[in-house]
């Protein structure tokens, strides 16, 4: 379909490996967003990429957490180190974009990958 | 008053007045409701969440109402600050499926 695809849906990895987690947003979506949704929690957001100015990474919870996007398309996001309460789900979201910084358009969500860290 | 505006609604409301957001969601079977505020050239910030089992949830200053009959959702801030004008946003979501963020609607307090 034309939605929002993330890679992997699931995965499982030991406490102290790196993670590296895809979105691909919609097609001529020039905003891209990561959230965090532990179990039972809200979505926290991590990072917010739009068109080609300085991601704000004021959610990243810490210097383990990093995420690049290749202009208008994929981006991905890192985990180095991985901790058990890195657990969750973690979304990415995209959207038309923003005209001139100051309006909200809908978001539109992938459907998450499930991280688990043991 | 409430307007509609070229690209979203917008609400103003004198500084120390209580404001009220409201968002129409379209899925009945969604589980979980969240309000999000967004400043200009930032990311949304949570606010309050509220799952579908429930009608009401409290927070600092803020309480959401949901009233799953007419599908409506409601954020209600106290005392509105100069800090509270952002864009707020709510979003339905159901387990398992894509879900969607409202258009929003524009808070701007007055001094």
């Amino acid at each position: 379909g034309a939605g929002v695809s993330q890679s992997p849906s699931n995965k499982v990895t030991e406490k102290g490996k790196d993670v590296e987690l895809r979105c691909d947003p919609i097609s001529g979506h020039t905003a891209l967003y990561w959230y965090r949704q532990r179990l039972g929690q809200g979505l926290e957001f991590l990072i917010y990429f739009q068109g080609n100015s300085a991601p704000d990474k004021s959610g990243l919870p810490s210097d383990r957490f990093s995420a690049e996007r290749t202009g208008e398309s994929v981006s991905t996001l890192t985990i180095q180190r991985t901790q058990q309460e890195d657990s969750a789900v973690y979304l990415c979201a995209s959207s038309l974009g923003l005209a001139g910084g100051l309006e909200r358009d809908t978001q539109y969500f992938g459907p998450g990958t499930r991280l688990t860290v043991l | 008053g409430e307007s509609v505006g070229l690209h979203l609604p917008t609400l103003s409301v004198q500084e120390g007045d209580n404001s009220i957001i409201n968002c129409a969601y379209s899925n009945s079977a969604s589980d979980y409701f969240i309000w999000y505020k967004q400043e200009s050239g930032k990311g949304p910030q949570f606010i309050i969440d509220i799952r579908s089992n429930m009608d009401k949830r409290q927070g600092q200053r803020v309480t959401v109402l949901l009233n799953k009959t007419v599908k409506h959702l409601s954020l209600q801030i106290a005392a509105t600050q100069p800090g509270d004008s952002a864009v707020y946003f709510c979003a339905e979501i159901r387990y398992g499926q894509n879900f969607v963020f409202g258009p929003g609607t524009r808070l701007s307090v007055l001094p």
